[in-house]
């Protein structure tokens, strides 16, 4: 099916432990990105890359890494989840710089760190 | 530096009522402004975006946005509501000039439907 989608769409983890969140888009967008959403605090950017390989921090990046090997992933890796942590993820993926076109967005990944 | 402000966190209208949410920015370049919606447990779908070209932008589901520079303002209106426009409703900004690929968010606008 083309699209964005992430997976998993649920995930309960512990303090301490090492999360990866999957994102996966069909149209051979240059640009991906990851937000969180927090009550209060709309969508925040984490981290967001132009290209295979290219990748830059965003608003929030801290206790995250990402990577992105092929054009069509985009994977966020919590190193050692924290309770801060527990928010709502979105992946998004657009055709070129921001400024000048809509992002596609995923249907996001609830995160619970206990 | 970009910031937006969206100026109602909740607004509650009537069915077949106008809808108005109320949006200002900040950009220290040309922006770019966005609106989209998003429905309970779903992800983010654009409604209208302005990119320099007309002033009134009209969007998807008969909502349309009119960008007042001189008010820095992108409010967001529609003539006649439905229960379906019941959604939290993100007003977006970039620098056209700058930062490529940030944009900032809004917190949010809440908006209810009432039958």
């Amino acid at each position: 099916d083309a699209g964005i989608t992430q997976s998993p769409r649920y995930k309960i983890t512990e303090t301490g432990r090492q999360v990866t969140l999957m994102c996966h888009q069909t149209w051979s967008h240059s640009y991906m990105f990851w937000y969180r959403q927090d009550l209060g605090h709309g969508l925040r950017l984490i981290y967001y890359s132009a290209a295979a390989d290219i990748t830059d921090k965003g608003e929030v990046p801290d206790g995250y890494v990402v990577s992105r090997s092929k054009t069509e992933n985009f994977p966020l890796t919590l190193e050692s989840a924290t309770r801060s942590q527990t928010s709502v993820y979105f992946c998004a993926s657009g055709p070129t710089s921001f400024s000048y076109n809509e992002q596609f967005f995923g249907p996001g990944t609830r995160l619970t760190v206990l | 530096a970009q910031s937006v402000t969206q100026l109602d966190s909740h607004v509650s209208v009537s069915e077949g009522t106008p809808v108005l949410l109320r949006c200002n920015y900040s950009s220290s370049y040309s922006p770019s402004l966005f609106w989209y919606v998003q429905h309970p447990n779903k992800g983010l779908q654009l409604l209208l975006k302005y990119t320099s070209a007309a002033t009134l932008v009209k969007g998807i589901n008969g909502f349309e946005a009119e960008f007042k520079k001189s008010e820095t303002s992108f409010h967001l209106t529609k003539p006649s509501a439905h229960m379906s426009d019941a959604a939290e409703y993100f007003c977006v900004v970039s620098d056209r000039d700058t930062n490529a690929g940030k944009s900032t968010f809004g917190d949010g606008t809440t908006l209810t439907v009432k039958p």
